[in-house]
């Protein structure tokens, strides 16, 4: 897997929307990036994933620059409950296989304040 | 979206027992899980992907035989840790893919603690 950057801890005012950027220099054309959180002593949670559009779920938007080098994820209402380690992982989609495992880096700690 | 289940949560064994541990897809057939091992302040490291009916495919420093991978069913891989040691003490974590389901997420269990006295 393409390695990513991430910023190893953010805080964010709860209500305010929380931005976690996210450098993927090196990702491949066929690769996709995928957001994962991880709330303290629980298994990781899927967020979101995309190509090169911008994607919009229930839990967050995707935003990924043109050249896909980079990516935002956006919490547009952050709440305490948001507190997690926030993992972005760039990876080809398969149907299957080892090729389906995620690795994971170091991830960013994003504390969300009252 | 999927669930994903583990069993136990939590256990504490002492040093030179064996503890296994159980992953479960509730209400998806997953061809393929992985198994991840979680230190204290640490990410998630990948040991093994287990893949049903076949043996387990593990990485790079992970004893095959200490962390024994069962994929005996499309929703049940189970991980036995021999003769744990303290040092074997982690968060372990499983998580599977749905089979023919293309868009590529992987669900994860809730986590199993295991703490060796």
């Amino acid at each position: 897997d393409a390695k990513t950057t991430q910023p190893t801890s953010m805080d964010c005012a709860e209500g305010r929307a929380a931005n976690l950027p996210c450098n993927h220099s090196t990702i491949s054309g066929n690769e996709y990036v995928y957001w994962y959180r991880q709330i303290h002593s629980q298994g990781p949670q899927y967020i979101i994933h995309g190509l090169k559009n911008n994607e919009t779920n229930e839990m967050a938007s995707l935003i990924i620059t043109e050249d896909r080098k980079s990516s935002t994820l956006i919490l547009p209402h952050a709440t305490l409950r948001d507190t997690a380690v926030y993992y972005c992982i760039v990876r080809a989609l398969n149907s299957g296989g080892s090729n389906y495992k995620l690795t994971f880096g170091k991830g960013t700690l994003l504390t969300v304040n009252p | 979206g999927a669930v994903v289940s583990q069993h136990p949560s939590w256990v504490i064994c002492k040093s030179g027992t064996s503890v296994k541990i159980e992953c479960r897809s509730l209400d998806f057939q997953a061809t393929t899980m992985f198994w991840y091992r979680q230190f204290p302040k640490q990410s998630l490291m990948l040991m093994a992907t287990s893949n049903e009916g076949s043996k387990a495919t593990y990485e790079q420093g992970v004893e095959k035989d200490k962390f024994l991978i069962n994929h005996a069913s499309l929703t049940l891989s189970t991980l036995t840790v021999t003769s744990a040691h303290p040092e074997d003490s982690s968060f372990y974590i499983c998580s599977a893919g749905a089979s023919g389901r293309n868009t590529g997420e992987l669900f994860f269990g809730e986590g199993s603690r295991l703490t060796v006295l």
